[in-house]
């Protein structure tokens, strides 16, 4: 079955980095475009970040982009996130989730909880 | 940016019951809307998409209508592991974006 696990979160301080990863099985990865979306503690849903299947596109929202860059290793069925300059504001669950044929999300790991604060 | 707004905020439903749960786009997205279902501690769950279209292995209950700047969300017999929290979503133009989220709760 699809199976998306994320990892890498953690406890950040304001303008620190981290980067998250997420381990996909149970489809073919290579073939699928991919996105990050975060939620905030309580709050609603936001789209964070999307990769085409060979990394040839990727879009941001104006909230991360030039912070944030979204990547993806084939080979090893992994999409990552790098966050840097981060705000109190990026506290969220980071939930990496497939981009269906036309971009809604069928499938959706559990999510890594990343917190930023001094 | 396209805003997507949920009514209502709450929605209070005994079991069994239906439910119907509206969304509304700023601009039309045609078609383009899919729908979620979130429970507490969990990832969401796409439910429809294409606005009426059910994902695998979604019960009947749910359906979707509407396009362009008009949904609906129903639920025509709510089970009891129905109540959660349904957010709709457009991906007709960038950014995607999502709405605030409709709670169906027990009455």
């Amino acid at each position: 079955q699809v199976q998306l696990v994320e990892s890498g979160g953690g406890l950040v301080k304001p303008g620190g980095s981290l980067r998250l990863s997420c381990a996909a099985s149970g489809f073919t990865f290579s073939d699928s475009y991919m996105t990050w979306i975060r939620q905030a503690p309580g709050k609603g849903l936001e789209w964070v970040s999307y990769i085409t299947s060979t990394s040839r596109y990727t879009n941001y929202p104006d909230s991360v982009k030039g912070r944030f860059t979204i990547s993806r290793d084939n080979a090893q069925n992994s999409l990552y996130l790098q966050m840097n300059g981060l705000r109190a504001e990026d506290t969220a669950v980071y939930y990496c989730a497939r981009a269906g044929y036309s971009n809604y999300l069928d499938y959706w790991g559990l999510g890594t909880l990343v917190t930023v604060s001094s | 940016e396209i805003v997507m707004t949920q009514s209502p905020a709450t929605l209070s439903v005994s079991p069994g019951e239906r439910a119907t749960l509206s969304c509304r786009a700023s601009q039309s997205v045609s078609n383009n809307l899919a729908w979620y279902q979130q429970k507490p501690g969990q990832a969401p769950r796409l439910l429809i998409y294409g606005a009426s279209t059910g994902a695998t292995g979604i019960p009947a209950r749910f359906s979707g209508s509407g396009s362009g700047t008009e949904f609906t969300l129903t639920i025509s017999s709510l089970q009891s592991e129905d109540f959660a929290v349904y957010y709709c979503q457009q991906y007709h133009n960038w950014p995607l974006t999502f709405g605030p989220g409709t709670t169906v709760d027990i009455k």
